[in-house]
């Protein structure tokens, strides 16, 4: 099984509407959750932590619900400049290493 | 300004021809990783290394090498490429426990 797994997309919604990503991860004692961001053939970037509370960037919201593995984005008032390929990202229990998903494509049409 | 640099940024090689692509980081990190991404199967880890000297195995590590003689750089090392290392690499660095920054990437073709 891998670690990290995603929805499998790609989404494709209209300007202003909300999106939401799921993810699950396998390792139980996973400490560290990230949404990045990769625009076509980029880097990689971070979008936003993911804590255990719960926590919001502008339109951007993040969840984490230990007990089920699951990890969820929420994009509210989808923009064209948010098309991308988003990540879910679990660091792994030694601290250092990063466990990715394949990713999830949005494109958010006019 | 805090970067991640990588070279060549585009390279066509072909098969058996010894290759290095550089990488380098301005951040004084400990942690620095080599990985490939490939179409539908992601970020896959190549090799890490957690300090100078101090190197090891990702998820596909065969047929590359590594090195961290200083801790700014992280050169990858591809002995004899084949054709199936036709890939868009990224190197990234970071501080325990703290966010991975990555390089532009590397295109590489060999044929």
């Amino acid at each position: 099984r891998k670690e990290v797994e995603q929805d499998p997309g790609p989404f494709n919604v209209p300007e202003g509407a909300t999106v939401a990503f799921n993810c699950t991860y396998s390792n139980s004692a996973s400490q560290s959750f990230f949404w990045y961001r990769q625009d076509c053939r980029k880097e990689p970037k971070l979008l936003m932590s993911v804590y255990s509370s719960g926590n919001e960037d502008g339109r951007f919201t993040a969840q984490l619900n230990r007990a089920s593995q699951y990890i969820s984005l929420l994009i509210r008032d989808s923009k064209l400049s948010d098309s991308a390929t988003y990540l879910c990202v679990v660091r792994a229990p030694s601290g250092y290493a990063l466990n990715f998903g394949k990713g999830t494509s949005l494109l958010v049409t006019p | 300004e805090a970067q991640v640099t990588q070279n060549p940024r585009y390279l066509i090689t072909v098969t058996g021809k010894k290759l290095t692509v550089t990488c380098s980081q301005n951040m004084n990190h400990e942690y620095m990783s080599w990985y490939r991404q490939d179409p539908g199967l992601g970020l896959r880890q190549i090799y890490y290394s957690m300090n100078v000297e101090v190197t090891d195995k990702g998820d596909v590590p065969e047929g590359y090498k590594v090195s961290r003689k200083e801790k700014r750089n992280f050169p990858l090392i591809l002995e004899s490429p084949s054709p199936n290392q036709t890939s868009l690499y990224f190197c990234a660095s970071s501080v325990r426990g703290e966010t991975q920054y990555f390089g532009p990437g590397t295109r590489l073709l060999v044929l």
